[in-house]
């Protein structure tokens, strides 16, 4: 089983709409999650970390659930400019430090006009 | 305030070669990370230093190894290149360990290598 695994899409979503990813991830040890973006040849960009709670940035609702191992992020009213590649990224921690992090594929998102 | 910064952008060399690629943390940032993305694979973590030391490296060859510099910069070397070793490479950094978001990395552009 891959350490973190997401669904590669593509999800074509008509402009305005609601999308959901979900992902998975395999080491119950993992202590630490994050949603990047990464445009086509481009670097990765820290989109937004993901808190046991849940957290809220405008549009992005990210939620966490260890019992089954799973991150979820929500885009509602999606924009043209939301069409990326949305990275799962999960991190484990060893010794009191961090380790490098571990990144799914990516789900590509199509947003249409 | 400037982010990471990687050099060369582009960097093409023959199978055999040596390859050592840069990197610039943020100010302030002590942690750079080297991670390897190549064609249609997912980012592969290569290796961690902090305050100067290799705190941890990826399931990679030894002949990828590197340093982090007094001011936190660091290289990457890649000695006898092959072929599958073209690839995106991309330098993070983060915050000391200790602080509250020290594990919250931001990427650098990259440096596309190409070897031939």
């Amino acid at each position: 089983r891959k350490e973190v695994e997401q669904d590669p899409g593509p999800f074509n979503v008509p402009e305005g709409a609601t999308v959901a990813f979900n992902c998975t991830y395999s080491n119950s040890a993992s202590q630490s999650f994050f949603w990047y973006r990464q445009d086509c040849r481009k670097e990765p960009k820290l989109l937004m970390s993901v808190y046991s709670s849940g957290n809220e940035d405008g549009r992005f609702t990210a939620q966490l659930n260890r019992a089954s191992q799973y991150i979820s992020l929500l885009i509602r009213d999606s924009k043209l400019s939301d069409s990326a590649t949305y990275l799962c990224v999960v991190n484990r921690h060893s010794g009191g430090g961090a380790d490098g992090l571990t990144f799914g594929k990516g789900t590509h998102l199509i947003i249409q006009p | 305030e400037a982010g990471v910064t990687q050099s060369p952008t582009h960097l093409i060399k023959t199978r055999g070669q040596q390859a050592t690629l840069r990197c610039s943390p943020i100010s302030g940032h002590t942690s750079v990370y080297w991670y390897q993305q190549a064609l249609g694979l997912g980012l592969q973590f290569l290796l961690w230093y902090d305050e100067g030391e290799e705190r941890n490296r990826g399931n990679f060859p030894p002949r990828f190894s590197g340093r982090q510099f007094p001011n936190y910069s660091s290289e990457l070397n890649v000695n006898a290149l092959e072929l599958e070793d073209s690839a995106l490479y991309l330098c993070a950094s983060s915050l000391a360990r200790g602080t509250s978001s020290y594990n919250e990395q931001f990427f650098g552009p990259g440096t596309r290598l190409t070897v031939l």
